[in-house]
């Protein structure tokens, strides 16, 4: 079965613009997480999303936002960009959130 | 909060080596997460672990969670250059979907 595929794989954008991700979760998976991963930070919970509503965020501005729509796929927004948000999105699907979840290849944003 | 410190930070092994990566937590564990990492790609899932001395293996690699739930390791067999990457783990400490993960170590496994 198709995994987790996160689109676009590479982005390049200036500070200020906003920029939206997209994440489409296995087949059949309600659960919906996203982190942020930089060398410096590691890999930091952003949220969850199970069955269109948020369960849980992390310790992030509200620049981040995201949504989960009624077929599971998920986006993630981020307004206002600083160079600090260059980062690999990482998002990643459960049936409900726990037992392991299975990750996308993640969108690598450049901030410039 | 709750934490997860992995050490060493990076490995460096010849090819057919073992090794082993430790992961300790500061507070008890209620399920411990393993995953490994090609540099920029998403993370693989290898084993979860629940209970106080449970012990997992898939190929060559072997995951133990300790008694107290609060350390967890993860032993590499005969390493292959295929084994290279970051390994991290990682836990759900409240239960609330809101995970966290260790630093990660990095392996280099020299052919």
């Amino acid at each position: 079965k198709a995994g987790v595929t996160q689109t676009p794989r590479y982005l390049i954008k200036t500070r200020g613009q906003q920029v939206t991700l997209s994440c489409s979760p296995i087949s059949g998976h309600r659960s919906v997480s996203w982190y942020q991963q930089t060398p410096g930070q590691g890999l930091q919970f952003l949220f969850e999303y199970f069955s269109e509503t948020q369960r849980n965020k992390g310790n992030f501005p509200g620049r981040f936002s995201g949504r989960q729509f009624s077929n599971s796929r998920s986006e993630m927004n981020v307004s206002t960009l600083e160079l600090g948000d260059s980062a690999l999105y990482l998002c990643a699907s459960s049936s409900q959130g726990a037992y392991g979840y299975t990750f996308g290849s993640g969108t690598r944003l450049t901030v410039v | 909060s709750q934490e997860l410190e992995q050490s060493p930070q990076s490995l460096i092994v010849q090819e057919g080596k073992n090794l082993t990566i430790n992961c300790t937590s500061s507070k008890t564990l209620y399920g411990l997460y393993w995953y490994k990492q090609k540099y920029g790609e998403g993370l693989i899932f290898l084993m979860m672990l629940q209970k106080g001395g449970e012990e997992k293996s898939h190929e060559k690699i072997t995951a133990k969670l300790d008694e107290k739930k609060q350390q967890s390791s993860l032993h590499i067999t005969a390493s292959q250059p295929s084994h290279a990457g970051i390994y991290l783990c990682g836990a759900d400490p409240s239960g609330t979907y809101k995970y966290i993960f260790g630093t990660g170590t990095r392996l280099k496994v020299l052919a």
